[in-house]
Parts: structure tokens; C-alpha cells; sequence
């Protein structure tokens, strides 16, 4: 299977500051046919389920404010939130749906400084 | 609106079964894979299972493979998840999770998740 690893495991980031959290896979996920990265980032608020920001990597997903973005290639990827709102009190999940069984990074729990 | 809605959750002993349904609503249902996440109490998310709209694609994890069965029904618009033999490691609230159409393997809708504990 694809390991997917996170880090950091958690950072606390002051009101309107930008937050960089970042996935990595033990194998490239960009598919060399499409030229897509099979990469997506949820977020999961305390006591909900996930929900979809990012996939393909860095396609937000519709109704996502565009202070989130995704970066990143092959076994590299970032999710960055460029001014941290209260709200975004989260843990943040990378995942990989290249291989036919699919794998989650650890969680990135992000709070407020 | 579109809506997922999981039932069949509770406690069950060790080597026992349970059935989890999932009721879909606001979207066809036939036209998306569906899938299963869990996630142990204070733990990360675990994918476990995924079926094509048509169920001629089905695969596990291997935490589940040989003792978990998913399956749905078009036409109820329900997805099901057997879950046989199960162990202490199998607590979790499970999560039905609907795939999105174009990006195959993003998780695009998920239900508020059924609560299984797995305790003698």
C-alpha cells in the first residue's frame, strides 16, 4: 500500500496567518497518462465528518474558500491556508487514490496561536 | 439536498456480526462509486471499502478483506457493509462515503458516521 505521512502532527498558527501543512507519499501518485496527481485534502472539524477541500491535488472543491490551496507533484504536496480563520480549527487528512486501495496521511491538527 | 444517512451501529461482542446500511438521497445513486471510511475513537481516518456504481468493482483493505462485505442496492438506493468476525480493533464510527464522479477516489459527500464497539 502507499503510505501517506504528514507533518507536522499538529502547529498552532496565529488569526491571519498562513498555515503549510505537507504530505508526502512512498510512491509518485501523478498518473504520467493525464498528467493528474491523485491527491486530495480534507478538513475535519471537531465532532463532524471530513469534508473535501482539495482534489487533484490543487482543485478546490466547489463552495471551499480560496484561502485554501493545494500544491505539489509526484510524492510532494502541500496544503496551505494563507490567512487562518477561526473556523479552521481543524485536522487536516491528505489522501491518495492512485492505487486501487486507498491510504489517508495521519492528520494534521491545526489550532489557533 | 444530497444526503447519506448510516444505521445499524452498536455494540457487538467479540466474533460477532453486524450489518451497516446507508441511505442515499438527493443525487442517482447508481452513478457513483460509494465507499466506507472508519475512524477509531481519537484516531485517524481508515478507508476500508469501495463498490462501482455497478458492483463489478469491488475492493478491501486488508484490515477487512476476508471478514467484511460491501454491497448495494440501485434500485433502495443503499449501500450495505457486512461485518463478520469482528475484533476489538474494529471500533470506530464508520462513515458512508459517496465517491465523486470525475475525480475517482475523492470522497465528495460523507454521512455523520455509525458508532460500532467491538466489547465483550
Amino acid at each position: 500500500d502507499i503510505v501517506m505521512t504528514q507533518s507536522p502532527d499538529s502547529l498552532a498558527v496565529s488569526l491571519g496567518e498562513r498555515a503549510t501543512i505537507n504530505c508526502k507519499s512512498s510512491q509518485s501518485v501523478l498518473y504520467s497518462s493525464n498528467n493528474k496527481n491523485y491527491l486530495a485534502w480534507y478538513q475535519q472539524r471537531p465532532g463532524q465528518p471530513p469534508q473535501l477541500l482539495i482534489y487533484w491535488a490543487s482543485t478546490r472543491e466547489s463552495g471551499v474558500p480560496d484561502r485554501f490551496s493545494g500544491s505539489g507533484s509526484g510524492t510532494d504536496f502541500t496544503l496551505t491556508i494563507s490567512s487562518l480563520q477561526a473556523e479552521d480549527v481543524a485536522v487536516y487528512f491528505c489522501q491518495q487514490y492512485y492505487d486501487t486501495r486507498w491510504t489517508f496521511g495521519q492528520g494534521t491538527k491545526v489550532e489557533i496561536k | 439536498q444530497v444526503q447519506l444517512v448510516e444505521s445499524g451501529g452498536g455494540l457487538v461482542q467479540p466474533g460477532g456480526s453486524l450489518r451497516l446500511s446507508c441511505g442515499a438521497s438527493g443525487f442517482t445513486f447508481s452513478d457513483h462509486y460509494m465507499s466506507w471510511v472508519r475512524q477509531a475513537p481519537g484516531k485517524g481516518l481508515e478507508w476500508i471499502s469501495y463498490i462501482s456504481g455497478s458492483d463489478n468493482y469491488i475492493y478491501y483493505a486488508d484490515s477487512v478483506k476476508g471478514r467484511y462485505t460491501i454491497s448495494r442496492d440501485n434500485a433502495e438506493n443503499s449501500l450495505y457493509l457486512q461485518m463478520n468476525s469482528l475484533r476489538a480493533e474494529d471500533t470506530a464510527v464508520y462513515y458512508c462515503v459517496r465517491v465523486d464522479h470525475d475525480a475517482l477516489g475523492a470522497l465528495d459527500i460523507w454521512g455523520q458516521g455509525t458508532m460500532v464497539t467491538v466489547s465483550s
